[in-house]
């Protein structure tokens, strides 16, 4: 099957700073990818929709400037917390489209530790 | 709007017995429905896929899957649990023009030996 890759993996960083996350499709261009945020024992909840070339598309109560999504090609689509505190601490997991298969295949996973 | 529902939260059995995971889904057209599986830490594993044609949809691992229209369901199944089926298990519908996946609140399967 189509692999995305997602790095890094975790990383750790302190309050204030920013933290980038790529999202690559190896094998296959996605026009369209996601990313999600996923709380301890909690379900994917989709924060965004990034389109390669064009504006993210947001869910509604996701802060647009602290999250920043960037789709520049057509197998890359990178995340930017800015300006992290704690309560952005989180697992975040990306998925590209494949369109071919009508089907979402989704990265490894980032931990995101804001100390 | 599109939802999904899984009731059981937790579910254990032990290692060989049958295993059925219930998702309920509501949706006005005719659903893309999905069943993933994630390890701790991990991202997650599509497991089957159902779109149209027969409603019982084969995957990987030895599940399966099968649609009922009429109950609105789309329950995973496997025969014969092994303890490395131990993980989260999350249902999905895609839905809309943007193709977004709508999850379940997922359930979390123990495999006890």
């Amino acid at each position: 099957g189509a692999v995305v890759s997602q790095h890094p993996s975790w990383v750790i960083c302190k309050s204030g700073t920013s933290v980038k996350i790529e999202c690559r499709s190896l094998d296959f261009q996605a026009t369209t990818m996601f990313w999600y945020r996923q709380f301890p024992k909690q379900s994917l909840m989709l924060m965004a929709t990034s389109n390669e070339g064009s504006k993210a598309t947001y869910e509604q109560g996701v802060e647009k400037d602290k999250f920043l999504i960037n789709h520049a090609s057509l197998t890359l689509s990178t995340l930017t917390v800015t300006s992290a505190h704690p309560e952005d601490s989180s697992f975040y997991i990306c998925s590209a489209l494949y369109q071919g298969a009508a089907e979402a295949f989704f990265g490894q996973g980032t931990r995101l530790t804001v100390v | 709007a599109q939802s999904v529902t899984q009731p059981d939260i937790h579910i254990t059995v032990s290692e060989g017995a049958s295993l059925e995971l219930r998702c309920n889904y509501s949706y006005g057209a005719t659903p893309y429905l999905f069943w993933y599986v994630q390890s701790p830490g991990q991202g997650l594993q599509l497991l089957l896929k159902y779109f149209s044609g027969d409603t019982l949809v084969q995957g990987i691992k030895g599940f399966e899957a099968e649609f009922k229209r009429s109950q609105s369901s789309f329950n995973l199944r496997k025969p014969s649990v092994h303890w490395s089926d131990a993980a989260e298990y999350f249902c999905a519908v895609l839905t809309g023009t943007a193709s977004k996946l709508t999850f379940g609140t997922g359930t979390r399967l123990q495999v006890t030996l």
